[in-house]
């Protein structure tokens, strides 16, 4: 089945700066790779997703890159904000359509 | 956030007894999930259901059971026989789950802890 490993565990940036967060999955016939945010005891959101005849997908401060050949996906936050603060989540789809998701990144913005 | 609710928002449970977490959505999704969320790691799948009546094991599927008679309802009960049931479960539904692209919409958990 599909393996999503998930890096860094945490992640500590000065406002201001970028973060930046990678995920690899095995699956090769992962076809959607959406990336979730978790704010402390909330649910988690879709802050942006993308799909697998896409390489790079945009939204404001975020972006996601996503490396088929090499099977690894990246979120990127720029000018980061402390509301940024919050857990981080990719995950992957298998193919029967169901998500397997990464441990998380607990991102830490110090003013 | 509307649109998919859970209940209770915490939850208490004596050893050895069986409890219910409910799950309700009005956004006509044929597809509902439950997780299991634990400290330091992801979301893990325990059962889910593409359609009424019916529905499949995820990768952590001992210890729990569901049942699927409404589209809009997939409650899941923690058995006795879960050995470790204290975590905050989460409860997703989808337009649908075949050929994935479909975004998965969270509740706002259920924190089950077992005295």
């Amino acid at each position: 089945g599909e393996n999503v490993e998930q890096h860094p565990s945490t992640l500590s940036v000065q406002e201001g700066d970028s973060a930046v967060i990678k995920c690899t999955y095995s699956d090769s016939a992962s076809n959607y790779f959406p990336w979730y945010k978790q704010e402390l005891g909330k649910r988690p959101q879709l802050i942006i997703d993308i799909r697998s005849n896409v390489g790079e997908k945009k939204d404001q401060r975020i972006a996601v890159t996503l490396n088929k050949t090499a099977k690894h996906f990246s979120l990127h936050i720029t000018e980061t904000q402390p509301e940024d603060s919050a857990v981080y989540f990719c995950a992957a789809s298998d193919s029967w359509g169901k998500l397997q998701f990464g441990a998380g990144t607990q991102v830490v913005v110090t003013p | 956030d509307g649109g998919i609710t859970q209940s209770p928002k915490y939850l208490f449970r004596k050893e050895g007894q069986n409890v219910t977490l409910s799950c309700e959505q009005n956004l006509n999704h044929d597809a509902m999930y439950w997780y299991r969320q634990d400290p330091g790691q992801g979301l893990r799948l325990i059962y889910y259901s593409q359609i009424v009546n019916d529905f499949q094991k995820g990768d952590i599927a001992e210890g729990y059971s569901v049942s699927r008679e409404k589209k809009e309802s997939f409650p899941l009960t923690v058995t006795s026989a879960q050995k470790n049931p204290t975590a905050f479960y989460l409860c997703a539904s989808s337009i649908g789950l075949a050929g994935a692209y479909n975004e998965q919409f969270f509740g706002p958990g259920t924190r089950l802890t077992v005295l």
